[in-house]
């Protein structure tokens, strides 16, 4: 079946550096999405990328879907402490979008 | 108000018994999800519903059941086969070309 792994499991910045996180796919996905889930809550949808090779932006966050879609990163430059949180990525077969994968998440700590 | 909700929001089970979580969506999607979260991980599927009285058995669906006889209703039963059920539980809801909406969630702890 898909798979969908993401790195870093975890990951602690000082506030006002950079965050990266990368998602991989076993399978061609039709479509990625991006989820922020704040501690204690759930999942909120961020983006939806679709195209070959898209870039997104949304303030200091920035998405991109690869060009094989089979993989996805998620940026965020000079993070905050508001940033904090664990960022899931989500995708579905070609044909299947109602068979969603969730990514393992990348859960982010921000130092003050 | 369209949306998911997801009650009760806190239950507490004693062993050997079945409790059954409740999920209700307004958005008129046909699919439905079910995950469990466990502290500081990711989202796991147990089972997931393309259309009504249907549905497929996720990743971990041992010790779970669940209907879909209406399209707004998709209950989780908690049997006593899981040997392991405190967890945080979230349903779902996605629509053609929309992403997926969360309730809540419940947080189910055995004592």
């Amino acid at each position: 079946g898909q798979q969908v792994m993401q790195i870093p499991q975890y990951q602690h910045v000082q506030e006002g550096e950079d965050f990266t996180t990368y998602c991989n796919s076993s399978t061609t996905l039709s479509n990625i999405q991006w989820y922020k889930q704040r501690p204690g809550g759930h999942p909120v949808f961020l983006i939806q990328l679709v195209k070959s090779g898209e870039v997104k932006k949304q303030k200091r966050l920035t998405f991109q879907f690869g060009e094989a879609k089979k993989n996805s990163s998620l940026h965020i430059t000079a993070t905050q402490t508001t940033d904090v949180g664990t960022y899931f990525c989500a995708g579905s077969p070609p044909g299947g979008y109602q068979k969603v994968t969730f990514g393992t998440g990348t859960k982010l700590q921000v130092i003050p | 108000d369209g949306g998911i909700t997801q009650s009760p929001k806190y239950l507490f089970r004693k062993e050997g018994q079945n409790v059954t979580l409740s999920c209700e969506q307004n958005l008129n999607h046909d699919a439905m999800y079910w995950y469990r979260q466990d502290p500081g991980q990711g989202l796991r599927l147990i089972y997931y519903s393309q259309i009504v009285n249907d549905f497929q058995k996720g990743d971990i669906a041992e010790g779970y059941s669940v209907s879909r006889e209406k399209k707004e209703s998709f209950p989780l039963t908690v049997t006593s086969a899981q040997k392991n059920p405190t967890a945080f539980y979230l349903c779902a809801s996605k629509g053609m070309n929309t992403e997926a909406f969360f309730g809540q969630g419940t947080r189910l702890t055995v004592v």
